[in-house]
């Protein structure tokens, strides 16, 4: 059974702190790993990884893939209150049709 | 502005009736997703559509029903045999060969059985 397990589920710090989001996988077929971000509705893409190693930023977020270990993290420099929401994991899988799937997402709260 | 469009955006539902949530996309996509949230659960998939007038059962198919009569289309019933339908529902799409920027995600509809 495909798997994606995030840590920790919740998460709460004061803003200007830096946070490391995990997410491992177990999966048949991979193809891709992408880190989305819901504040309240739809969620947003925030990346996409394919390949090790291979760090991939926008302004205070980043994340790299390790595929041999079969993990990846989320990093948020420098937070902000406006960071808070719940970050989710998802791994693209290629198995006859293409398909997400999700981790259980972790909730991220960014105290003043 | 291209999109997904997902209505209505709260619904209430009595038990043991059935209840249609609406999922339209002007992408062009040729995929399209429904995906149930609850709480510490993440998204898990329902039902899934490739290609028009084709669908697959996804993880949590049981109680629900979808029809894929035209490619803007994606509508999802939730039946009076699923038996704990108050959830959050995402539809999404996507281009069936570009995987390369994930999916495009709706706004959702929560249900509420009242």
């Amino acid at each position: 059974e495909d798997k994606v397990v995030q840590s920790p589920l919740s998460l709460v710090v004061h803003e200007g702190d830096t946070v490391t989001l995990n997410c491992s996988y177990e999966v048949t077929n991979f193809r891709s790993l992408l880190w989305y971000k819901q504040e309240k509705k739809a969620p947003t893409f925030l990346f996409m990884l394919t390949s090790s190693g291979i760090e991939k930023k926008s302004g205070r977020l980043s994340s790299i893939l390790d595929k041999k270990e079969l993990f990846s993290i989320l990093n948020i420099t420098a937070t902000q209150t406006g960071d808070s929401a719940v970050y989710l994991c998802a791994v693209f899988i290629i198995q006859g049709a293409q398909k997400l799937v999700f981790g259980q997402g972790t909730r991220l709260t960014i105290n003043p | 502005d291209g999109g997904i469009t997902q209505s209505p955006k709260y619904l209430f539902r009595k038990e043991g009736q059935n209840v249609t949530l609406s999922c339209e996309q002007n992408l062009n996509h040729d995929a399209m997703y429904w995906y149930r949230q609850d709480p510490g659960q993440g998204l898990r998939l329902i039902y899934y559509s490739q290609i028009v007038n084709d669908f697959q059962k996804g993880d949590i198919a049981e109680g629900y029903s979808v029809s894929r009569e035209k490619k803007e289309s994606f509508p999802l019933t939730v039946t009076s045999a699923q038996k704990n339908p108050t959830a959050f529902y995402l539809c999404a799409s996507s281009m069936d060969l570009d995987y390369n920027y994930g999916y495009t995600f709706g706004s959702g509809t929560r249900l509420t059985v009242v």
